[in-house]
């Protein structure tokens, strides 16, 4: 079965300064990849998505993220964070089994505190 | 209006009563997904539905089961509530392409 690690669980930076959280799965297939942020108290919303083409994805809010496909990595970035940003941040991969998609895998997600 | 919506928004029940957690969605989306979230764990699926007639456990099904009313009806039981369910439940629907999945706002049970 795939697997999805995202190695920092709890993250605090000061605001304007840059982020990377990492997230790397196993699964040696196709795949769609995708982020998703939890706010405090709501219900996860997507952050963004890579299906195919260029491997450097924007999504939201500022955040992007590059598909690196020979380390199997899918990390998120943004060059520079605001106290809004504090979240919960989930990387999930669904891996394509001929040519349909099947169900998706969340990471453990990280914790992000950005301090005013 | 919520898209997808559960409730209840909150329950506290005992350990050994049944208890049903109810989702419907506006969305006209085919598949819908029970997930639970435990701090970091992250969400793990426990049932999922591609259609009324199509019910498929996930990784955790053990303990819970599902019923597709509708195609906008998903309610998941847990027949004999014990407090390791205790979490965070959250359901999701996405169409047939699977761009993405779209949540509800969770239901928090508490088993004492």
């Amino acid at each position: 079965a795939q697997s999805v690690s995202q190695h920092n669980h709890h993250v605090i930076l000061s605001e304007a300064a840059s982020l990377e959280l990492g997230c790397n799965y196993s699964y040696g297939g196709t795949v769609n990849l995708f982020w998703y942020v939890q706010y405090p108290g709501q219900h996860l919303q997507l952050l963004l998505k890579y299906f195919s083409g260029d491997p450097l994805v924007k999504g939201i809010k500022g955040f992007e993220a590059e598909f690196i496909k020979s380390k199997f990595s899918f990390n998120l970035r943004k060059p520079s964070v605001q106290w809004s940003d504090t979240a919960e941040y989930f990387c999930a991969v669904n891996p394509i089994s001929s040519g349909s998609a099947r169900q998706l895998t969340f990471g453990s997600g990280t914790q992000l505190t950005v301090l005013p | 209006d919520a898209d997808v919506t559960q409730t209840p928004r909150n329950r506290i029940t005992k350990t050994g009563k049944r208890i049903m957690l109810e989702c419907s969605q506006t969305k006209g989306h085919d598949r819908m997904y029970w997930y639970r979230q435990d701090p970091g764990l992250g969400l793990r699926l426990i049932y999922y539905s591609f259609d009324v007639k199509d019910i498929n456990k996930g990784e955790i099904s053990d303990g819970y089961s599902v019923s597709r009313q509708a195609q906008a009806k998903f309610s998941l039981s847990l027949e004999s509530a014990i407090p390791n369910q205790t979490a965070l439940y959250f359901c999701a629907t996405s169409d047939g392409g699977f761009s993405q999945l779209f949540f509800g706002s969770g239901t928090q049970l508490s088993v004492l």
